[in-house]
């Protein structure tokens, strides 16, 4: 099925810095999620975006809609140990029956 | 904020039997419920559609009559694997389309299960 272009696949960084992902998709997206996955357990919800150029920020992490609507990033200031896991996003099209298409991951290490 | 309750967190069971799994909206109605497979550090793999009241839409592979989906509340959905085989081990996870305050649609995952067939 069809999957968003996520990238880096992976990260390793140093405690303290800053980490940035992004997804492309080729279609247009009404909603963009993006989610935290820590192993053995489901997705947890970290930033939902509904309107292309919104600008949202949940603690450390800010997350934009891009104003073409087929993108977004996910911007993580001063990681700390506990970041560690796979962040996905996920975009919601009012055209596809309205599931969600995900994805592949970033998995994010962080060295303390 | 919006809970979804899934259990078992973990089922260990022979080849042949059936394995349930149930997920439950807790403090919202969930008309629709989505099941997801994930295989190891792969994203998540859309199942199945479970809307309240009618049966549920599987997506292209997925055998109906294998993976078994009742959605007889508004607050509960059920998946069951029939006739487990070890192929069918994996890690299963369902999530409901709710709204949160702002009437923004959100879809939210309960904690997955991790089915091993032996």
């Amino acid at each position: 099925g069809q999957q968003l272009n996520q990238s880096p696949q992976s990260m390793f960084i140093q405690e303290g810095e800053d980490v940035s992902m992004n997804c492309t998709s080729s279609s247009i997206f009404n909603t963009w999620l993006w989610y935290k996955q820590d192993p053995g357990e489901g997705p947890v919800l970290l930033i939902a975006l509904y309107k292309a150029g919104e600008l949202t920020s949940n603690g450390r992490l800010t997350a934009q809609f891009g104003i073409t609507r087929k993108d977004s990033f996910l911007n993580i200031s001063a990681s700390i140990p506990s970041d560690v896991g796979i962040y996905f996003c996920a975009g919601l099209n009012a055209g596809n029956n309205r599931k969600l298409i995900w994805g592949l991951g970033t998995s994010l290490a962080v060295n303390p | 904020g919006a809970v979804v309750s899934q259990h078992p967190s973990w089922v260990i069971c022979k080849s042949g039997t059936s394995v349930k799994i149930e997920c439950r909206s807790l403090d919202f109605q969930a008309t629709t419920m989505f099941w997801y497979r994930q295989f190891p550090k792969q994203s998540l793999m859309l199942m199945a559609t479970s809307n309240e009241g009618s049966k549920a839409t599987y997506e292209q592979g997925v055998e109906k009559d294998k993976f078994l989906i009742n959605h007889a509340s508004l607050t509960l959905s059920t998946l069951t694997v029939t006739s487990a085989h070890p192929e069918d081990s994996s890690f299963y996870i369902c999530s409901a389309r709710g709204r949160d305050r702002g009437l923004n649609e959100k879809l939210f995952f309960g904690s997955g299960t991790q089915l091993s067939v032996l």
